[in-house]
């Protein structure tokens, strides 16, 4: 299947500082990424869909203005968490279609971030 | 209409016995459903996917059914092993394409012992 990375895989931070999480389409081309939150057991908690080139599409409840997503590329999109607090501390997971008609949806490897 | 219902939440099979975990949806409109595994601190990774034409799909020892009328699928896994230990999630896709999110179930927790 196609590849999608994300860095860093792990993160611990200070409350209040800000955090980037990169995610990438490492052999193909994402006109759209999608951006998830998951808790310790339990599901995955879409936060918002990530176009290229345009303003990203947040989900009900979640603070477009703490997590700036940026799409600027076809292959990059951004998670930045800013002024983090330990309510933040989560493992957050990016994912890609291949291609605007494919059905195939691939996840990165996740990104664990912990805000003392 | 947009949930996917997922059961059993958790499920304990013996090594070389069959693991099914079910799923259940409303939209009619929902055109692929797939099978996601997830390992302790990885990303998901796509198991197996099936279109609502297709009532059977088997690759190895993992079996998507899928019943259209009744709106239901499982997958089935054949043979389990220890190895197979992790959170399986059904998903289902809206139309939409490539900028429309899939609709996951809450997951199912299968601990394959020896």
């Amino acid at each position: 299947g196609a590849v999608v990375s994300q860095h860093p895989s792990r993160v611990i931070c200070k409350s209040g500082t800000s955090v980037k999480i990169e995610c990438r389409s490492l052999d193909f081309q994402a006109t759209t990424m999608f951006w998830y939150r998951q808790f310790p057991k339990q599901s995955l908690m879409l936060m918002a869909t990530s176009n290229e080139g345009s303003k990203a599409t947040y989900e009900q409840g979640v603070e477009k203005d703490k997590f700036l997503i940026n799409h600027a590329s076809l292959t990059l999109s951004t998670l930045t968490v800013t002024s983090a607090h330990p309510e933040d501390s989560s493992f957050y997971i990016c994912s890609a279609r291949t291609s605007g008609d494919s059905l195939e949806q691939f996840f990165g490897p996740g990104t664990r971030l912990t805000v003392l | 209409q947009q949930q996917v219902k997922q059961s059993p939440q958790s499920l304990i099979v013996q090594k070389g016995g069959i693991s099914i975990i079910n799923c259940a949806y409303e939209n009619t409109a929902f055109d692929y459903f797939p099978w996601y595994q997830q390992f302790p601190g990885k990303g998901p990774a796509l198991l197996i996917a099936i279109r609502p034409d297709v009532s059977e799909k088997k690759e190895g020892r993992f079996t998507i059914s899928f019943n259209k009328s009744a709106k239901q699928f499982s997958l089935h896994i054949m043979d389990s092993q220890p190895g197979d230990s992790a959170t399986y999630f059904c998903a289902a896709s809206p139309p939409g394409r490539g900028n429309t999110p899939l609709v996951f179930g809450k997951g199912t927790r299968l601990s394959v012992i020896a």
